[in-house]
C-alpha cells in the first residue's frame, strides 16, 4: 500500500533555529496538508496546498511558517525561527481530492525546540 | 462548521462489539462523517466515511440516521490492537480539511 513519508523523523533544535520538516506525498494525490499535534492535545489544522499555492491556513500558520513542493515531490513545511511552543509532532497528509475525507497520514516528524 | 460531541472515553473487553456515537447537530448539508483512528505518536488513520444511512467496509461499520444529526462507529469484535483514539470528523465537501477534536480513547481490555 502507498504511504506518506516524512523526515526527520525526530528533530532537536535550539529556540530560534531554522527547521524544515519533509514530506514524500503519495504520487497521485493532489491536495496536501500539514498538521500538528502538542503532546496530550488534539490535531490541529495547519495548512492546505493545492496547485502549488496555499489553499487555506489557520491562525497557527504565521509568517514564521511556509511550505513549498519545489520538485513536484516533495512538500516541505519550514519554520524560520522556532518557538518552544513550536515543539510537537508535525504531520503531512494528503488526499485525492476535496470531494472525501480520506486524507493519508504520514507518521510523523517530532520536534523539540530547546 | 460543524461541532461534534463524542464520550471522552470508553472501556471494552476483546470479543466485543463497541459503537462509538457522535453527536453532530448543525451538520452541513454538503458535509460527510468520516472516522479516524490514531495510536499514540502515530497519525491518525481513515477508518471509514459515509454521509447517509449505513456504510460497512472491512473494519467497521457506520450508521447515519436520516436527519444526519449524529453517526455511530461500530468496531466488531474489538482486540487489544483496537486500543487508540476515535475522531468523528465532518468534512467540508468544498475544502477537504479535516478539524480534529478531543476525540474518543477507546480501551479495550483482555
Amino acid at each position: 500500500e502507498p504511504e506518506v513519508t516524512q523526515t526527520p523523523s525526530h528533530q532537536v533544535t535550539q529556540m530560534g533555529q531554522e527547521v524544515i520538516l519533509r514530506c514524500v506525498p503519495i504520487s497521485n494525490h493532489l491536495y496536501f496538508y500539514w498538521y500538528r499535534q502538542i503532546l496530550g492535545q488534539k490535531v490541529e489544522f495547519l495548512v492546505s496546498f493545492y496547485n502549488n499555492e496555499i489553499s487555506e491556513k489557520s491562525e497557527i500558520f504565521d509568517d514564521q511558517f511556509s511550505v513549498e513542493r519545489p520538485d513536484g515531490s516533495n512538500f516541505t513545511l519550514k519554520i524560520r525561527s522556532t518557538k518552544l511552543e513550536d515543539s510537537a509532532m508535525y504531520f503531512c497528509a494528503g488526499g485525492a481530492g476535496t470531494n472525501t475525507g480520506e486524507l493519508f497520514f504520514g507518521e510523523g516528524s517530532r520536534l523539540t525546540v530547546l | 462548521l460543524a461541532k461534534t460531541t463524542q464520550p471522552i472515553s470508553m472501556d471494552s473487553y476483546e470479543g466485543q462489539e463497541v459503537n462509538i456515537t457522535c453527536s453532530h447537530n448543525n451538520i452541513a448539508t454538503n458535509d460527510y462523517i468520516t472516522w479516524y483512528q490514531q495510536f499514540p505518536s502515530q497519525g491518525p488513520r481513515f477508518i471509514i466515511q459515509g454521509y447517509k444511512t449505513k456504510v460497512t467496509n472491512e473494519v467497521a461499520s457506520l450508521f447515519i440516521p436520516a436527519d444526519r444529526k449524529s453517526s455511530t462507529l461500530s468496531l466488531p469484535r474489538v482486540s487489544l490492537s483496537d486500543t487508540a483514539v476515535y475522531y468523528c470528523l465532518p468534512v467540508q465537501g468544498n475544502t477537504g480539511k479535516l478539524i480534529f477534536g478531543q476525540g474518543t480513547t477507546l480501551q479495550v481490555k483482555p
